[in-house]
């Protein structure tokens, strides 16, 4: 596609349900980052895929996250057992390689648990 | 480690002056610079971003930003603020040995009439 896509725009669950966000990467692009941006503050790493594989989990705040890319294109980032806590706007990224490379943002997916 | 300080949280300026949003940032290693800005509801767009060739760099809508590696500064200048200058700049740095795109808490940048 023309740019990063991601699904859904806005996403309201209970606390306690599990919850899916989708992120469609610009076509070629091999790297790909979730951030997590709360308001009024910078957004947050969280993951970096290379290809298939996570080259870096180290932002992901604890184990109920998750994030997956298994055909290193299409990446779902993963929520279980989700807290109040956890709203926020999930950015996602891709990038042409590792490097001097700029990524390119999404429109963001605002999680919002209620 | 990498990271990346804005010295001021809001900006606020008159339209038709200039514009100074001030970033400081620490590397290990020769790192890659970005700035971007982020309209209230839309996406983050890339303004101009430094890849250790020249250490003046100019991006779109008129900013530019310079790379002094004494001060380990990249601040992004412009000389004449227009009303849709109005949004929030994030300073990124990223390690040309790292992975990922570190960012600073952002500057909220106001044009008043």
């Amino acid at each position: 596609g023309a740019g990063v896509s991601q699904t859904p725009s806005n996403k309201v669950t209970e606390k306690g349900k599990y919850v899916e966000l989708r992120c469609d990467p610009i076509s070629g692009h091999t790297a790909l980052y979730w951030y997590r941006q709360s308001l009024g503050q910078g957004p947050e790493f969280l993951i970096y895929f290379q290809g298939t594989g996570a080259a870096d989990d180290s932002g992901l705040p604890n184990d109920r996250f998750f994030a997956v890319r298994p055909e290193g294109s299409v990446s779902t980032l993963k929520i279980q057992r989700t807290e109040r806590g956890d709203s926020a706007v999930y950015l996602c990224a891709s990038s042409l390689a590792p490097g001097d490379t700029e990524a390119f943002f999404g429109q963001g997916t605002r999680l919002t648990v209620v | 480690a990498q990271s990346v300080t804005q010295l001021d949280s809001h900006v606020s300026v008159s339209e038709g002056t200039p514009v100074l949003l001030r970033c400081n940032y620490s590397s290990s290693y020769s790192p890659s610079l970005f700035w971007y800005v982020q309209h209230p509801n839309k996406g983050l767009q890339l303004l101009l971003k430094y890849t250790s060739a020249a250490t003046l760099v100019k991006g779109i809508n008129g900013f530019e930003a310079e790379f002094k590696k004494s001060e380990t500064s990249f601040h992004l200048t412009k000389p004449s603020a227009h009303m849709s200058d109005a949004a929030e700049y994030f300073c990124v740095v990223r390690d040309n040995y790292g992975q990922n795109f570190v960012f600073g808490p952002g500057t909220r940048l106001s044009v008043l009439p």
